[in-house]
């Protein structure tokens, strides 16, 4: 099984509607991000969070927002989506125990299309 | 800010030959540097990153890359291309400061030829 789990992996939907999109993970990391990769301009960092009670914005934050769960858990979601979010998004998380300096590890990525 | 330059969306290779991606980056103080390989329908993994100390880093599947300060440089390269080498590659920094917030570069398509 995946470390870093998203779901769903694929989602169309139409402009208006709000769409979430979850990830977990198992590794026990305490930091997780959220970001989308568009073709051209390689990824972008929408929100993250170093702990259940930290929340940030990231480069592009506008039109989308975040729950951290738990510790293993955090959701984005589209509140109202509009063609221009169709993107592939990604979840990851990474690990600042033990002086590690920030490696990422990513999910499969959920690829959303509004129509 | 911080800002990463990959020189070619797309880059075609022989099977055999060298691999040599491009990528420069802008920032004041020398950063964390990745490189990260993304296979279709995949998520990105890491092929090796410059932390501190060795300027010439190696990574999994025969990759390696040099960080050159004075050039704000940090090029991928492996001496023979495989098949199996067909994917994107991305280039990320990071501020040391910055807790694993990352800057990547746009992307770099590697096609290899038979």
């Amino acid at each position: 099984d995946a470390d870093v789990t998203q779901t769903p992996r694929n989602r169309i939907t139409k402009t208006g509607k709000r769409i979430m999109l979850e990830c977990s993970q198992t590794k026990g990391h305490d930091r997780m991000y959220w970001y989308r990769q568009d073709p051209g301009l390689g990824l972008r960092l929408i929100y993250y969070s170093f702990d259940v009670k930290d929340i940030n914005k990231g480069e592009i934050s506008d039109g989308y927002s975040v729950s951290r769960q738990a510790q293993a858990k955090f959701s984005l979601s589209l509140e109202s989506a509009i063609p221009n979010q169709t993107a592939l998004y990604f979840c990851a998380t990474s690990d600042f125990r033990g002086g590690n300096t920030g490696e990422l590890f990513f999910g499969e990525g959920s690829r959303l299309t509004v129509l | 800010a911080q800002s990463v330059t990959q020189l070619g969306s797309h880059v075609s290779v022989s099977e055999g030959a060298l691999v040599l991606l491009r990528c420069n980056y802008s920032s004041s103080v020398p950063p964390y540097l990745f490189w990260y390989v993304q296979y279709p329908n995949q998520g990105l993994q890491l092929l090796l990153k410059y932390t501190t100390g060795a300027t010439l880093v190696k990574g999994i599947n025969g990759f390696e890359a040099e960080f050159k300060k004075s050039e704000t440089s940090f090029h991928l390269t492996k001496p023979s291309a495989h098949m199996s080498d067909a994917a994107e590659y991305f280039c990320a920094v990071s501020e040391r400061d910055s807790w694993g917030k990352l800057q990547f570069g746009a992307g770099t398509q590697v096609v290899v030829t038979p």
